[in-house]
Parts: C-alpha cells; sequence; structure tokens
C-alpha cells in the first residue's frame, strides 16, 4: 500500500520551455503532498507544501511564478517549471501523506515518488 | 532553528558487521520521527515511524529506536543490497512537513 507514482521519470527539454511533473497516490488520498528538489549527494530541499484545494505553501527562497503548483484532486498534484534554464536541471521529488483519523494531519510518514530527472538544454 | 543532524556520514561495513546509524535531533515538541532509505536515483523509500520515547520497530535486518533527542537505525548482519542512504526526517507540531538530515551512505561490501 501507499504507492506514490511520479511521470515523467525523465525530461530532456530546450530552455524556454515548460514542464509538468505529475504526482499520483494510487492507492491512498493524499490531503497534503510535497515537492523537493534533491542535488547530486545531498538531502531533500523542502520547495512546497500542496493542500488539496487550496494555494501552495512555498519555502523562502523558491519563486513561486517559476514553480507552479497545483493541487486540484486528493490523488494529483502537479508542478509545472516555467520557462524553464539550464540552472533548473535537476533531480524532483514528490511526496504524499496520508490522513489516519487518529492522529489527523500530522505525525504521518511521507510515501516519495521515483523522482523526475530534469535536464534543460 | 530545528535541526535534525545524523551520523556518520557515510559508513563503510563488511557483509556480517552489525553497527548503527544516529540521528539526532532539536524539535521541541516531536510529532514523529521517520526512517528513509534512498537508493541512487530513485525517491525515498519508508522504513518506520517512531513517536515517543522507548518506542522500537524492527523490520528485518533493521531496527529503530527512539530517545528523547536521538534515534538509532541498527543494521544486524547487513547483507550488500542493505547499501543506500538511509536518511532521518522529524515532523514539527505545527505543519505536516517534516525536517530532514543530510543522510548516511551505507555501503556493505561481500
Amino acid at each position: 500500500g501507499a504507492v506514490v507514482s511520479q511521470h515523467p521519470s525523465w525530461v530532456i527539454c530546450k530552455s524556454g520551455t515548460s514542464v509538468k511533473i505529475e504526482c499520483r497516490s494510487l492507492d491512498f488520498q493524499a490531503t497534503t503532498m510535497f515537492w523537493y528538489r534533491q542535488f547530486p549527494k545531498q538531502s531533500l530541499m523542502l520547495m512546497a507544501t500542496s493542500n488539496e484545494g487550496s494555494k501552495a505553501t512555498y519555502e523562502q527562497g523558491v519563486e513561486k511564478d517559476k514553480f507552479l503548483i497545483n493541487h486540484a484532486s486528493l490523488t494529483l498534484s502537479t508542478l509545472t517549471v516555467t520557462s524553464a534554464h539550464p540552472e533548473d536541471s535537476s533531480f524532483y521529488i514528490c511526496s504524499a501523506s496520508q490522513v489516519e483519523v487518529d492522529r489527523g494531519r500530522w505525525g504521518q510518514p511521507q510515501h516519495f515518488g521515483d523522482g523526475t530527472r530534469l535536464s534543460i538544454l | 532553528e530545528d535541526q535534525v543532524t545524523q551520523s556518520p556520514e557515510a559508513l563503510r561495513l563488511q557483509e556480517g558487521e552489525s553497527s548503527s546509524l544516529n540521528c539526532s535531533y532539536t524539535v521541541s515538541g516531536l510529532r514523529g520521527l521517520f526512517w528513509y532509505r534512498q537508493d541512487p536515483g530513485k525517491g525515498p523509500e519508508f522504513l518506520f515511524t517512531l513517536y515517543s520515547a522507548g518506542e522500537e520497530k524492527e523490520k528485518e535486518r533493521l531496527k529503530a529506536t527512539l530517545t528523547k533527542k536521538e534515534s538509532f537505525l541498527h543494521i544486524t548482519a547487513p547483507k550488500p543490497e542493505d547499501s543506500a542512504t538511509y536518511l532521518c526526517a522529524v515532523q514539527y507540531t505545527n505543519a505536516g512537513k517534516s525536517t530532514f538530515g543530510d543522510g548516511t551512505t551505507l555501503t556493505v561490501k561481500p
């Protein structure tokens, strides 16, 4: 159980184009999804927290207009990298938390997708 | 500022040589401490959740324990397939997000 699917797993595109990454929770409802960026041999850097039906909360230093996040349903969140440039090349990972009645929203682990390797030429 | 510190940064073991990874945290009002395993080029895989001091969780060769200030991930008689980066994360009280440590990269040689 608790499977998260992320698509695509790998994308190469030209500078200036926009890229959309999808994150789906396949067997549970996720009220909260998270988007991370990971540089080689470094830990996860949280970009934003996405709650179903509301605007995403971005971490300090993350450009809202560059990284558009939509969480339209309990099973789908998308990250769109707009007008991507070579410096946006990275490994992007999403995660989702499911809600349990006894603990509410908090105290739940995150379940991660397998990441998207984005390369901007 | 809330911090999560993992040590050592890297650990090399011979197959069968047991050891422990450490995760210390300075988060008040712990909601949950999580251990994950990450293989190269993949997203982290959830292993354990610990909620209160004294709690222990076990899965195959891995055992996670929790005190008021730190958690240990004990690896008993590791195998080469246990080689991975192990991440520790702590959840705040007032938000669903977690603070991640930098991870311990474990290499088990046959």
